[in-house]
């Protein structure tokens, strides 16, 4: 729903930096959402935008652009652990989370 | 950990049959949601409950109902269950509808 785009697969290298995009309709947009999920556990949360800009939260930050209908996710200093699927989820109208399909992230040493 | 449990863990069901899925919230998150994860996806949004009323709704169903309590558990019901509900559900508390939500384990469902 909210035709909500992130890329399906990505792999980065040990120690390195990864972007993950996410685009969404932004028609009754409040907010966005980013979470991990490893292979067979709930989702965790990571971070919360609401306005525009970069909100910084240890190796990983996250950018919004409300006008844009864009946000990334950036992690640093990529360790063997991040290896998970990453969960871009925008707010509407204060009460419907949608996720997208996710992308998964591959490290490799 | 969340604080968030949800139960069964498993649970296998046949083609028509109906099924309740529980979930126990963290004290004081008024509001619950509740996800059905396929394979291979993201979560997709069935409906969240503030304060024991529905309080938004995804495209499922009718067949697909919920209840919460006033001491934080909620349920899923789906009725005349179909192939394509086999899944994971998910349910996820906030404090207030429009924050960080902390998910529960999840209930793997199965339907032969």
């Amino acid at each position: 729903g909210q035709n909500i785009d992130q890329p399906t697969e990505m792999t980065a290298t040990e120690g390195a930096i990864v972007q993950i995009n996410c685009t969404y309709q932004t028609s009754g947009f409040n907010g966005l959402f980013w979470y991990q999920q490893h292979a067979g556990e709930a989702p965790t949360f990571l971070s919360y935008n609401v306005l525009d800009g970069l909100e910084e939260k240890g190796r990983f930050s996250s950018f919004l652009s409300r006008s844009k209908g864009y946000s990334y996710l950036l992690l640093k200093e990529l360790q063997m652990k991040d290896s998970a699927s990453y969960l871009c989820a925008p707010l509407y109208n204060f009460n419907k989370f949608y996720f997208g399909s996710g992308t998964k992230l591959n490290v490799k040493p | 950990e969340t604080g968030v449990t949800q139960s069964p863990t498993h649970l296998i069901k046949t083609r028509g049959q109906q099924v309740t899925l529980r979930c126990s919230s963290q004290s004081g998150h008024n509001t619950v949601s509740w996800y059905q994860q396929a394979l291979g996806q993201g979560p997709q949004f069935i409906f969240q409950y503030y304060r024991e009323e529905e309080n938004g709704r995804g495209n499922f169903p009718p067949r697909f109902s919920g209840l919460q309590f006033p001491n934080y558990s909620s349920e899923l019901n789906v009725n005349a269950l179909e192939l394509d509900d086999s899944a994971l559900y998910l349910c996820a508390s906030t404090r207030g509808a429009a924050n960080e939500q902390f998910f529960g384990p999840g209930t793997r469902l199965t339907v032969l």
